[in-house]
């Protein structure tokens, strides 16, 4: 198993409440990523950051916002979450030893329900 | 642009006998591929991975795969089936210019007893 620990696993919450899922590695990769993965089982891009304060948007468009202060950290947050948002959440890092890419590395997930 | 195409949405195979879950990919450049696996209700676990060197890669769990630079394929590959192989399994190729893997729809393999 991976050093990469996501909290909550399972979360219900009301529509309009705040949310943050947090993801943290303690192996020191640079890289960290955001996945929703349908229920069809597809894996879609979130947000990505590429070291301390870097944080991009990802493939897909994410009403989420992530922040990246310190490297083993990287929480993704909702301010209003809607049943539109209930999905699977994997959180991922991945590091480069030399010019050597690395595999990324996933944490179990945290599923959101909304309703 | 790169990408990887997983053509088929379930593999069905008894255990015991030989799997084969397909893969082909589509880049510039030299690809680099993935095979992930994701058990119920877990994240994804790494397989193995093509980056260069030999074409037949060796992976976890009795897993191998076959580069196929000609037929553009990296498909997964084990001898003999086990019913605990049952999972979802996502082939991916890194996007080189950005760092991101790209991942297929992925494909579930049922081994039945």
């Amino acid at each position: 198993e991976a050093d990469i620990y996501q909290t909550p696993r399972y979360l219900v919450i009301g529509t309009g409440k705040k949310i943050t899922l947090e993801c943290s590695q303690t192996m020191g990769h640079d890289k960290m990523y955001w996945y929703q993965q349908d229920p069809g089982m597809e894996l879609h891009l979130i947000h990505y950051s590429y070291g301390v304060n870097s944080t991009e948007k990802g493939d897909l468009s994410s009403e989420s916002t992530v922040s990246r202060i310190r490297t083993e950290h990287f929480p993704l947050t909702l301010e209003s979450a809607r049943p539109s948002h209930t999905s699977q959440y994997l959180c991922a890092s991945s590091g480069t030893r030399g010019r050597v890419y690395n595999e990324q590395f996933f944490g179990p997930g945290t599923r959101l329900t909304v309703l | 642009a790169q990408s990887v195409a997983q053509p088929e949405d379930q593999v069905n195979v008894a255990e015991g006998n030989p799997l084969t879950v397909k893969c082909t990919y589509s880049v510039s450049g030299n690809p680099y591929l993935f095979w992930y696996v994701q058990y119920p209700n877990r994240g994804l676990q790494f397989l193995l991975k093509y980056i260069t060197g030999d074409n037949l890669v060796k992976g976890s769990y009795g897993f191998e795969a076959e580069f196929n630079k000609s037929q553009t394929s990296f498909h997964l590959k084990k001898p003999s089936a086990l019913v605990s192989d049952s999972a979802l399994y996502f082939c991916a190729v890194r996007d080189r210019s950005t760092d991101k893997l790209i991942f297929g729809t992925g494909t579930r393999l049922q081994v039945f007893p």
